[in-house]
């Protein structure tokens, strides 16, 4: 089945930018997207990605996809404390189905 | 618009005990997910109902049931509790035609 792998933690300081990075093995996967989930809360996408799609820029978020490879990365510039949270990669390859989600990468931001 | 609502937000049951965690949406969604978090884990998806009137099983059905009572409402029932089922259960909800799944804040549930 499909499978999506994240590494588990990420500290960075304040101001510096946040690279999460994540691997999907499903070629078939037609959407990309990034969650993020702050404590006692539910997921919230931030933003995602078609496949057709090389890179995806919102702000602060920049989103690569390297289809070849089946690698994603979410930069986020200028970290600020309040981007702490835990960060969801998905992949679905149907618009009405179910999405496949990583295990979450914890970013800590310090001061 | 409330988005997703999910009741209770914490329950403690005892080996055995049964009970059914309700999810209702809002926004006139298609589709609806019942999805079980555990500590250090991925969402893993427990069942999900395209539309109103069919469910399917996902990754990890065994020991759930589900009914889509109308388009609004997707219930989760535990017949029988069991530890392993000790979890962080989220519901969420999507439009056909569109990519956002929006989740509510989720159920802790223990069973001892």
């Amino acid at each position: 089945g499909e499978d999506v792998e994240q590494s588990l933690f990420l500290s960075v300081r304040e101001g510096d930018s946040s690279v999460i990075n994540c691997t999907y093995t499903d070629s078939s996967s037609t959407y990309l997207y990034w969650y993020k989930q702050e404590p006692g809360a539910g997921l919230q996408l931030l933003t995602y990605i078609f496949s057709n799609m090389d890179m995806k820029q919102d702000q602060r978020l920049t989103v690569l996809l390297n289809k070849k490879d089946k690698h994603l990365s979410l930069r986020i510039a200028d970290t600020q404390t309040g981007d702490s949270a835990i960060y969801f990669c998905a992949e679905s390859n149907t618009n009405a189905g179910k999405s496949t989600f990583g295990d979450g990468t914890t970013l800590t931001v310090k001061p | 618009n409330a988005g997703v609502t999910q009741t209770p937000k914490f329950q403690v049951l005892k080996t055995g005990q049964s009970m059914t965690l309700q999810c209702a949406q809002d926004m006139n969604h298609n589709s609806m997910y019942w999805y079980r978090q555990d500590p250090g884990m991925g969402l893993r998806l427990i069942y999900y109902s395209a539309s109103e009137g069919t469910t399917d099983k996902g990754e990890v059905p065994n020991g759930y049931n589900v009914s889509r009572l109308n388009k609004r409402e997707f219930s989760l029932r535990l017949e029988s509790a069991a530890p392993s089922q000790t979890s962080v259960y989220f519901c969420a909800s999507k439009n056909r035609g569109h990519y956002e799944q929006y989740f509510g804040p989720g159920t802790r549930l223990t069973v001892t």
